[in-house]
């Protein structure tokens, strides 16, 4: 979805690195969402924003941190990459208030990030 | 946590041809979208469809809420629909949604 944007697209860093990934969206919506994807699997919440004050852990949070900077913004790091966070990355947002789709999602490109 | 499986894993069809998917969820959704990922890795939006059903040109899905089950339909299938599709659902005070493993969708000329 063109409203919803990632930087980098592809990624290649070496283990021990720091990284950042960055999400925009220009929808307006409140929440926001980051996922992974490993090959040949679907998408699994590493963290999740209702607000900029709201941050909370998905179900694979160890090794990740976040940073809700402003309501259009989310970044993910990983601080000390390992190559099993070798993963498609998506960011996600959606308007617990749209009439007739509560939390639909809309998913940016995605960022392919391969730890060496 | 609810759980969501999708069936057929796999499906290889010639160009033309029409397919059903399947996803079947294991509690009451409050949330079930289809997605189509294509081969650059993308996400794309099918149908936001928690209850009733809903057609989008070629494409059309059905939820039957009561019974934990969701179908896409595609219809005169051709070679741009090649990908993976996945059903993804949530539960009422979820906040994630839970992706099932996807049905992999080939379209031979």
């Amino acid at each position: 979805d063109a409203d919803v944007t990632q930087t980098p697209r592809n990624r290649i860093t070496k283990t021990g690195k720091r990284i950042m990934l960055e999400c925009s969206q220009t929808k307006g919506h409140d929440r926001m969402y980051w996922y992974r994807q490993d090959p040949g699997l679907g998408l699994r919440l590493i963290y999740y924003s209702f607000d900029v004050k709201d941050i909370n852990k998905g179900e694979i949070s160890d090794g990740y941190s976040v940073s809700r900077q402003a309501q259009a913004k989310f970044s993910l790091s990983l601080e000390s990459a390992i190559p099993n966070q070798t993963a498609l990355y998506f960011c996600a947002t959606s308007d617990p208030r749209a009439a007739g789709s509560y939390n639909e999602q809309f998913f940016g490109p995605g960022t392919r990030l391969t730890v060496l | 946590g609810i759980q969501v499986e999708q069936s057929p894993p796999d499906l290889i069809l010639q160009e033309g041809a029409n397919s059903t998917l399947r996803c079947n969820f294991s509690d009451s959704v409050n949330n079930l979208q289809w997605f189509h990922q294509n081969p650059w890795g993308q996400l794309i939006n099918l149908f936001y469809i928690p209850s009733g059903t809903k057609q989008n040109g070629r494409l059309s899905a059905t939820t039957v809420a009561t019974e934990r089950y969701s179908l896409l339909y595609i219809s005169s299938s051709q070679t741009t629909d090649s990908g993976v599709y996945f059903c993804a659902s949530s539960i009422q005070g979820a906040q994630k949604l839970v992706f099932g493993q996807g049905t992999r969708l080939t379209i031979n000329p």
